[in-house]
């Protein structure tokens, strides 16, 4: 069984268009979050949530929005694609906020044209 | 400015030797630090955890220390093996922000 699955795994589009990346966790835990990772490898966390409840948001342009409908899933929409935002972007969870360690997702490997 | 620094990007070393890898960081205070693997196409596996008050940690073949005076972390890898080859991320708990913070890795190849 998958711990962290995301889909999907590969996402090549045209810019301007508008896309959703997908994250489920079947662990039971109840902090999600996305994070971006470019070119060069680094890392950064875009978004947090707790329990269906956004607790960290990143300086990320709003046309990034998270959303969780429930503490199992947490989607990720971006409005007007730009090629900048080409990228790997991975969904981790951890068990609580306070917890240390997170398991991530396999990645979405995003390519806008 | 907070920063964390891993050195150099890569590292190429000889199947047996012990692998070497360094975090570095500033203007954190970070009540733990974590190590993460990260193989190709693939996303970070957490490897080990070391507190604060915590000098080392030993997980079969890797070993971790923490000096929060010079604040860095080793991570070493002994009698390492070409399957041992992958990026390595250090990651901070930044306990202010509520998250960790990664640092940009370090990819270690282990040649036969």
């Amino acid at each position: 069984d998958t711990a962290v699955s995301q889909t999907p795994k590969y996402l090549v589009t045209q810019m301007g268009n508008d896309k959703s990346i997908k994250c489920e966790q079947n662990l039971g835990h109840d902090t999600m979050y996305w994070y971006k990772q470019d070119s060069k490898k680094f890392l950064k966390i875009m978004f947090s949530y707790n329990n269906k409840e956004l607790i960290i948001n990143e300086t990320v342009p709003n046309r990034f929005s998270p959303k969780s409908p429930d503490k199992a899933h947490l989607n990720l929409h971006i409005n007007s694609l730009e090629l900048g935002d080409s990228a790997v972007y991975f969904c981790a969870s951890s068990q609580s906020r306070g917890a240390e360690t997170q398991y991530f997702g396999p990645g979405t490997r995003l390519l806008v044209l | 400015s907070q920063k964390i620094e891993q050195n150099s990007e890569a590292l190429n070393i000889q199947e047996g030797k012990t692998a070497t890898l360094t975090c570095n960081y500033t203007n954190y205070s970070p009540a733990y630090l974590q190590w993460y693997r990260q193989d190709p196409g693939r996303g970070p596996v957490f490897l080990l955890l070391i507190r604060e008050n915590e000098k080392e940690k030993r997980k079969e073949r890797l070993k971790v220390t923490f000096d929060t005076t010079l604040k860095q972390s080793l991570f070493h890898i002994t009698a390492s093996q070409p399957a041992d080859s992958a990026t390595y991320l250090c990651a901070l708990d930044d306990t202010n922000a509520g998250k960790s913070t990664f640092g940009d890795g370090t990819t270690l190849t282990v040649k036969p």
